[in-house]
Parts: C-alpha cells; structure tokens; sequence
C-alpha cells in the first residue's frame, strides 16, 4: 500500500460548484497534513496544513482531517476556473520525511 | 520574502553527461530539500539537510546523485553521468528548522525542468 493515496482524477465540477478532493493514509504516515496545488509546468504551492482532527477553514478552502478512517480532504467552495490545477496531498511519515500522493487534476468548467 | 530561487529553469543534455543545480532557501529557512518529480507523479524526496549536515538521503541514488551544502545556505545537487530515467522535474525546497513530528511546512522553489536524450 502507498503510504499516501489519491484519486488522479479528473475530477470535474462546473464553475460556483464544491469541488471535493480526497486522500487516504497508510499506519506509516503522521498526523500531520499538507495540501499543495500545482498548476501545469510550475512548481507545488501550499495552501493549506492541517494538524488535528476536524475541520480547518481558510477563505475558499476547507481541509478536514479524519485520524480515526486515515483520510484527508480539501474542499474548494465557489469553484473557479482559476482553480484548475492538480492538487497534491502530502503527509509526514515515520522517518520524517514528506511524502506525496500522485496528485487529483481538478477541471473548473465555466 | 523572497521565496526558494533555483537554476537554471531548464536544462536538456545528453545521456551520459554531467548536470548541476542550484538552489537558494528562503532567508533564514534551516532546512533543504531535494525533490525529484517524474511527470504525472508526486515529488520524490532525494535528499533533506539541515543547517550544513545531512539528514536523509536514503533516497538518493548514490552512486550517480551527490548533493553538498557547504555554508548551510545555498545547495547544489549533482548528476553524473545522467541515464534517460533522470528526465524530471527537480524541485528545491525549504523550512524553518525541522523537528520530529511533522509540523514543518515547506516551499517549492520553480524548479529545474532536465531533460536527458
């Protein structure tokens, strides 16, 4: 089992629309989560981290954390075509080292 | 603040040959990383230093890979001879010090698209 899993995608919501992204972990990985998006041919930006169990919300985005099922989500709220791009998961794991799921490919259509 | 610099942005070589990058950490960020990212997938970690030591690199394929942080700040990260599997993007990454548990967030410089042929 990867030690951080994600559904490539596309996923493909229509502009104004939740866009719901998912990422599950293996026992090997920490308790502590990051959401990068990376557009095409640039490098990944961090949006969001997420320490603790439940919900954490800033603007447009909410990342949820759910240690018990060992499964992360970010939501995307008012979905725009700026937001397309794939969105990495990455979570620490026992040898403190990052590591990243291969990413979803997020599609905004207007 | 400026944020982690690398280059070149490109690089294109033949098989068999020698390629260098460089990296530059946000001020004051103690901690390196290389990453290797193969299209489609997530990045790779190569190697990660703190200060001038290093502090994993079970990753790095040694006996091609070599990677130095000489003054604790800026980083270079080698290939020789390079194989066409080496063809990635090679992002450089940094963080305040790291600690155990997890709680360090990192930022990608733009990264070092190699192409081998």
């Amino acid at each position: 089992q990867k030690e951080v899993e994600q559904n490539s995608g596309p996923l493909s919501v229509p502009e104004g629309a939740i866009a719901s992204l998912n990422c599950t972990y293996s026992d090997r990985v920490s308790q502590s989560f990051f959401w990068y998006r990376q557009y095409s041919g640039k490098s990944p930006e961090l949006i969001m981290s997420i320490y603790s169990n439940g919900d954490k919300e800033d603007g447009r985005f909410t990342a949820q954390l759910n240690k018990a099922s060992q499964y992360v989500s970010l939501l995307i709220r008012d979905s725009q075509p700026s937001d397309s791009a794939t969105y990495l998961c990455a979570g620490y794991n026992a040898g403190n080292m990052l590591t990243f799921g291969g990413g979803t490919r997020l599609m905004v259509k207007p | 603040e400026a944020g982690v610099a690398q280059s070149p942005r490109y690089k294109i070589i033949e098989k068999r040959q020698s390629v260098a990058f460089w990296c530059n950490p946000i001020s004051g960020h103690a901690t390196l990383y290389w990453y290797q990212q193969i299209l489609g997938q997530g990045p790779k970690l190569l190697i990660q230093f703190q200060n001038n030591g290093v502090v994993d690199d079970s990753q790095l394929p040694k006996d091609r890979f070599s990677a130095e942080r000489l003054k604790g700040v800026d980083s270079t990260l080698k290939i020789q001879p390079a194989k066409l599997e080496d063809s990635a993007v090679y992002l450089c990454a940094s963080s305040l010090l790291a600690v155990r548990g997890g709680y360090n967030e990192q930022f990608f410089g733009p990264g070092t698209r190699l192409t081998v042929l």
